[in-house]
């Protein structure tokens, strides 16, 4: 069965500081994936999407970028955090199909 | 369409009645949508899902109903117990390759 892995589970930063948030995917290939943010009691943010390795569609410009490594790799990466780069991030996984995300456990980053 | 910056609705239901959660789609091109649960600190869980050749389908306790002409979709729970406790969203799925979700629902329950 597929499995998606993302961590770590909670990360506090200091502005200005890099960030690297690593996601992978178990049994499956060519999924596409994902990254979202989401604010205290707010919705999700679609912040990037890959189908392919080395392949990043970017939604919202700003400080961040994601990379695709290797088929089941997916990392989120800034250079320096921002204060509003504080939230929830979400990696999530599908197939190439009009099919359902399936979500990782999230990663709750505080930038102070 | 997305609604990121918005505080989260609130639906506050009785327990044992039917809980309805309505979203709007913005996309004529979406012909897959989906339904997540998220609870507390956690990824959002898949509940039911519907073809956009559909206009109705059922899973255990819940519903789902889709109006393709005013862009309307629905979830229903029935008995709705102290576990349905969470934030729903809907999603659309315009491309193959994008989901974009709606700004969510937060489902309360009144013992």
């Amino acid at each position: 069965s597929q499995t998606i892995h993302q961590w770590p589970a909670t990360l506090v930063q200091p502005v200005g500081s890099p960030l690297s948030l690593e996601c992978t995917v178990e049994g499956t290939s060519n999924p596409n994936l994902y990254w979202y943010r989401q604010a205290a009691g707010r919705g999700l943010q679609l912040l990037f999407y890959s189908v392919g390795i080395g392949q990043i569609s970017s939604e919202v410009p700003q400080n961040l970028s994601a990379s695709r490594p290797q088929d089941r790799q997916f990392i989120l990466s800034s250079k320096k955090l921002l204060l509003s780069d504080s939230g929830f991030y979400l990696c999530a996984w599908k197939t190439d199909r009009r099919e359902k995300l399936f979500f990782g456990s999230g990663t709750q980053l505080s930038v102070l | 369409g997305e609604s990121v910056g918005l505080h989260l609705p609130t639906l506050s239901v009785q327990e044992g009645d039917n809980s309805i959660i309505n979203c709007a789609y913005s996309n004529s091109a979406s012909d897959y949508f989906i339904w997540y649960k998220q609870e507390s600190g956690k990824g959002p869980q898949f509940i039911i899902d519907i073809r956009s050749n559909m206009d109705k389908r059922q899973g255990q306790r819940v519903t789902v109903l889709l109006n393709k002409t005013v862009k309307h979709l629905s979830l229903q729970i029935a008995a709705t117990q102290p576990g349905d406790s969470a934030v729903y969203f809907c999603a659309e799925n315009p491309s193959a390759s994008k989901i974009i979700f709606g700004s969510g629902t937060r489902l309360s329950i009144r013992p």
